[in-house]
């Protein structure tokens, strides 16, 4: 299984739809992110989580809501889907000491 | 604010070196990561180097660090079809909390 694994893989939805993207893993890694990726712009963070009761903006957060479950999970909800948050969506975790990320493979969502 | 900014193609030959190269605005960041995203897939990490190093090298992989202009580049030595894919530069910002990441290299192999 993979380290982090995120649900579903690819998601076309409608918009004003109300639609959440899911992760989990098995790291055992306390810090938990949601990243965008669109074309040209790299990565962008949307939200981080530290713990279960630490959650925090990154630098897109507007439009968009999380949940951090357990250590394990942290899921990214869109309350109201729009055309512009048509994009691949990552969520990573890391440990304490700054050896980088491990991403899942993404959720590629579509809103039209 | 903090940047980081890399070239978004590069196509070299098979069989040649590839040099990636990026630039980085927070001075004072701690470490800095090289990840390889091939198609459809997550984004991997290759590779870091902490600010207190000038390089690094893994096998075929060579990072070199210039903190005074603030130049990190990546350089795949050998280059082969199955490196054809998007590498992008990182860096972890002071305290710690973020990583930024640039847009991303496009590296084509040509047979």
């Amino acid at each position: 299984d993979a380290d982090v694994t995120q649900t579903p893989r690819n998601r076309i939805t409608k918009t004003g739809k109300r639609i959440m993207l899911e992760c989990s893993q098995t790291k055992g890694h306390d810090r938990m992110y949601w990243y965008r990726q669109d074309p040209g712009l790299g990565l962008r963070l949307i939200y981080y989580s530290f713990d279960v009761k630490d959650i925090n903006k990154g630098e897109i957060s507007d439009g968009y809501s999380v949940s951090r479950q357990a250590q394990a999970k942290f899921s990214l909800s869109l309350e109201s889907a729009i055309p512009n948050q048509t994009a691949l969506y990552f969520c990573a975790t890391s440990d304490l000491d700054g050896y980088g990320y491990t991403f899942g493979s993404g959720t590629r969502l579509t809103v039209v | 604010g903090e940047d980081v900014e890399q070239s978004l193609f590069l196509s070299v030959r098979e069989g040649d070196s590839s040099v990636i190269n990026c630039t980085y605005t927070d001075s004072s960041s701690t470490y800095l990561y090289w990840y390889k995203q091939e198609p459809g897939a997550g984004l991997q990490l290759l590779t870091y180097i902490f600010s207190n190093m000038d390089m690094k090298q893994d096998q075929r992989l060579t990072v070199l660090l210039n903190k005074k202009d603030k130049h990190l580049s990546l350089r795949i030595a050998d280059t082969q079809t199955g490196d054809s894919a998007i590498y992008f530069c990182a860096e972890r910002v002071t305290g710690g909390f973020k990583t930024i990441f640039g847009a991303g290299t496009r590296l084509f192999v040509k047979a």
